[in-house]
C-alpha cells in the first residue's frame, strides 16, 4: 500500500505571496493532520481535517487555512508568506475509524513533507 | 496540560553500543505515548506505540520501549545501535481534547561513531 504522498517537496516563494500544499492519504484512511517543523519550535500541529471538515486546530494565525476533498486528500494554504514561515510541512493521515462523537486517538502516518522557503 | 520532554538534545554513541532515550510525559489519564524517527530530510517514521496493555513495547529496527507510569516516562532502547541508525528521534503524545493532534518533545539527534 503506498504512503502518504506529498507535493511539492520543495518550495521557494518571496514574501507576501501564498502557497498551496497538497497531501494525498494513504488509501482507506479518512483523517489528515498537518504539522509545521522549524529548528526553533520544533513539531507543531497546524490542524485536522475529517469527512471534509476541520475538527481540530493548532495555535496558528487565521493565514493559514486547509481543506479536504471528498476522497479525503487535503490542501493547506498559507496566503501572505512571511520568512518566519519556512519550515518543513509534514502531512499525517489515520484511519479514522470513530465516529465523531467518540474521541479515538489513532496511528498517524507521515508523509515526507514539503520544504518551504520563504526570501 | 499535556506535555512532553525529551531531555537529551543530542547523543553520541559507537557503533554496537547500547541506547537508551529518555522521553518523560505529563498527561493526565492513561496516555497513548508514540515514538518517531526522522531520518535527514525525510519525514517521521513510527517505530513504536504505547496504548494499553504489555508495558514493554517492541517496535520496527530493533527498538524497544518501556512504559512506567511511576516515573512518567516511556524511554526508547535498543541493545545495539547500527551506523543507519543515525536520525532525530520524537517522542509524541496526543492531546487529550483532540483526536489526532499530537504533542511532541524537542527531539534527541543521535549520531553514531563507527
Amino acid at each position: 500500500k503506498a504512503g502518504v504522498t506529498q507535493t511539492p517537496r520543495y518550495l521557494i516563494k518571496t514574501r507576501g505571496q501564498q502557497v498551496t500544499l497538497s497531501c494525498s492519504p494513504i488509501s482507506g484512511h479518512r483523517s489528515v493532520s498537518w504539522y509545521q517543523q522549524t529548528p526553533g519550535q520544533g513539531l507543531q500541529f497546524l490542524f485536522e481535517y475529517f469527512s471534509e471538515t476541520q475538527r481540530n486546530k493548532g495555535n496558528f494565525p487565521g493565514r493559514f487555512s486547509g481543506r479536504q476533498f471528498s476522497n479525503s486528500r487535503s490542501e493547506m494554504n498559507v496566503s501572505t508568506l512571511e520568512l518566519g514561515d519556512s519550515a518543513l510541512y509534514l502531512c499525517a493521515s489515520s484511519l479514522a475509524i470513530g465516529t465523531s462523537g467518540r474521541r479515538l486517538v489513532e496511528t498517524q502516518y507521515f508523509g515526507p513533507g514539503t520544504r518551504l522557503l520563504v526570501l | 496540560a499535556q506535555s512532553v520532554t525529551q531531555p537529551d538534545i543530542h547523543i553520541t554513541v559507537s557503533e554496537g553500543a547500547s541506547l537508551e532515550l529518555r522521553c518523560n510525559y505529563s498527561y493526565g489519564a492513561t496516555p497513548y505515548l508514540f515514538w518517531y524517527v526522522q531520518s535527514p530530510g525525510q519525514g517521521l517514521q513510527l517505530l513504536l506505540k504505547y496504548f494499553s496493555g504489555d508495558t514493554l513495547v517492541q517496535g520496527i529496527k530493533g527498538f524497544e520501549a518501556e512504559f512506567k507510569r511511576s516515573q512518567s516516562s516511556f524511554n526508547l532502547r535498543k541493545p545495539s545501535v547500527h551506523w543507519s541508525d543515525a536520525a532525530e528521534y520524537f517522542c509524541a503524545v496526543p492531546f487529550s481534547g483532540g483526536y489526532n493532534k499530537l504533542i511532541f518533545g524537542a527531539g534527541t539527534r543521535l549520531a553514531v561513531h563507527p
